[in-house]
């Protein structure tokens, strides 16, 4: 089965915990980019990857770093945590990314991240 | 600035009415938009797309309007059943999100 799979889907931390969100996808996709999602404020984006070792900043990239040294792995890292990062969190891919209409994410199930 | 809004953060209707949920865009080289459907406790799926040289695109009982003189596309349901409520996103590309819409369709 086609999907995107995020690891773990509940997580409670305390500040300044490193944590790793981890995120893998079985399609092949060239994409995978991060999301969080606050209430009231949408899909952010924090990070994307275009292909193996390219990343780059999305629109909320401060506190996070990522990796890609696989195609199909994208790791969310979280170096010392702070409760403003509490939030729900989503992995997405794809494989027409700047392509036109055919640009559909894949999205995982989301991490809720609670950092007390 | 935000660059896609929906300025509904939610709708309700009866089922079997039309449900129409609305985006505004600021950026008039958008050239394709996209919207997807959230379910309480899963990741947002892909429902359907519209190209700029488009003014409909239609995909059963989901339809999307693309008005660019107005910066404006919706996203019409027809009829509208119970398990539509869900959180619809509005999407530009890149992608860009608009913040959701609930959409709550009663029995």
């Amino acid at each position: 089965e086609a999907q995107v799979t995020q690891n773990p889907r509940y997580l409670i931390t305390v500040t300044g915990k490193k944590l790793t969100v981890t995120c893998s996808q079985n399609m092949n996709h060239e994409y995978m980019s991060w999301y969080r999602q606050d209430p009231g404020l949408g899909l952010r984006q924090i990070y994307y990857s275009m292909n193996v070792e390219v990343t780059d900043k999305g629109d909320v990239p401060e506190g996070y770093k990522v990796s890609r040294k696989e195609k199909r792995n994208f790791p969310l890292i979280l170096e010392s945590p702070s409760p403003n990062q509490t939030s729900l969190y989503f992995c997405a891919s794809s494989s027409a990314m700047g392509r036109g209409p055919d640009e559909k994410l894949f999205f995982g199930s989301g991490t809720q991240l609670s950092v007390l | 600035d935000q660059q896609v809004k929906q300025n509904s953060p939610s709708l309700s209707v009866q089922e079997g009415r039309i449900s129409i949920l609305n985006c505004d865009y600021t950026n008039s080289m958008f050239d394709y938009f996209l919207w997807y459907k959230k379910y309480p406790a899963e990741g947002p799926t892909f429902l359907i797309s519209i190209s700029s040289i488009k003014d409909k695109n239609e995909d059963g009982r989901f339809t999307v309007f693309l008005n660019k003189s107005a910066k404006h596309l919706s996203l019409h349901i027809v009829p509208s059943q119970p398990g539509d409520s869900a959180v619809y996103f509005c999407a530009a590309p890149q992608p860009t999100f608009g913040d959701g819409t609930t959409l709550t369709v009663k029995p």
